[in-house]
């Protein structure tokens, strides 16, 4: 079965710091798809980032960046140079690959991350 | 509009009551997803449904029942309302063709008391 384990429950950090954002996942799967989703105070989820399981490199979008590791089944995500917007609830998401399949999202547990001005 | 719209955004009802989660999409998807929220656990996956009739159970189907009306009409209905399903809900729908893949609904805040 798939399982993701996001072991950071609340992160409180000041503003400007960095912060990394754990994610660990268990899968069967030689392909499947990794995601971040950011859930701010208004409770909409919105996309961040898919990888997928065959693309290891690392990938920067801005402040943000994320690491995908397969040796240790991880993708953590970076926050450079946190801002108080940043604060959200932020999830981590595993999925199967392949146009036929469910893909039914397997999400974490969530880390809620509140960036102190 | 929104791609995937949840009515209501908000409710809450008694325990006991009948009460139906609707969702409506515009993105032409044939895969469409119920999950709960809930503080801690995450999201969890209650129904998916690939077509209007392909219907499957997902990890919490318990107390709860779907309806796929037409490809772009997924309802959720929980026939008995107890106070344990007091959550965040969540209507999606999936194409592996696109990059972000899944669309969610805004969401459905449910309080059952």
């Amino acid at each position: 079965a798939q399982k993701v384990t996001q072991a950071q429950t609340e992160i409180s950090v000041v503003e400007k710091e960095d912060v990394t954002l754990d994610c660990v996942y268990e899968t069967r799967d030689t392909t499947y798809y990794l995601f971040w989703y950011k859930q701010p105070p208004s409770g909409e989820l919105v996309f961040l980032i898919r990888r997928n399981s065959f693309d290891e490199q690392n990938e920067i979008s801005g402040r943000y960046s994320w690491n995908f590791q397969k040796s240790t089944s991880s993708f953590n995500f970076t926050i450079t140079a946190s801002q108080v917007v940043d604060s959200a609830v932020y999830f981590c998401a595993l999925s199967e690959a392949g146009g036929q399949g469910a893909q039914k999202l397997v999400f974490g547990q969530g880390t809620r991350l509140t960036i102190n001005p | 509009d929104a791609d995937v719209t949840q009515t209501p955004r908000n409710r809450i009802t008694k325990t006991g009551k009948r009460i139906m989660l609707e969702c409506s999409q515009t993105k032409g998807h044939d895969r469409m997803y119920w999950y709960r929220q809930d503080p801690g656990l995450g999201l969890r996956l209650i129904y998916y449904s690939f077509d209007v009739k392909d219907i499957n159970k997902g990890e919490i189907s318990d107390g709860y029942s779907v309806s796929r009306q037409a490809q772009a009409k997924f309802s959720l209905s929980l026939e008995s309302a107890i106070p344990n399903q007091t959550a965040l809900y969540f209507c999606a729908t999936s194409d592996p063709g696109r990059v972000s893949g899944y669309t969610f609904g805004s969401g459905t805040r449910l309080t059952v008391v």
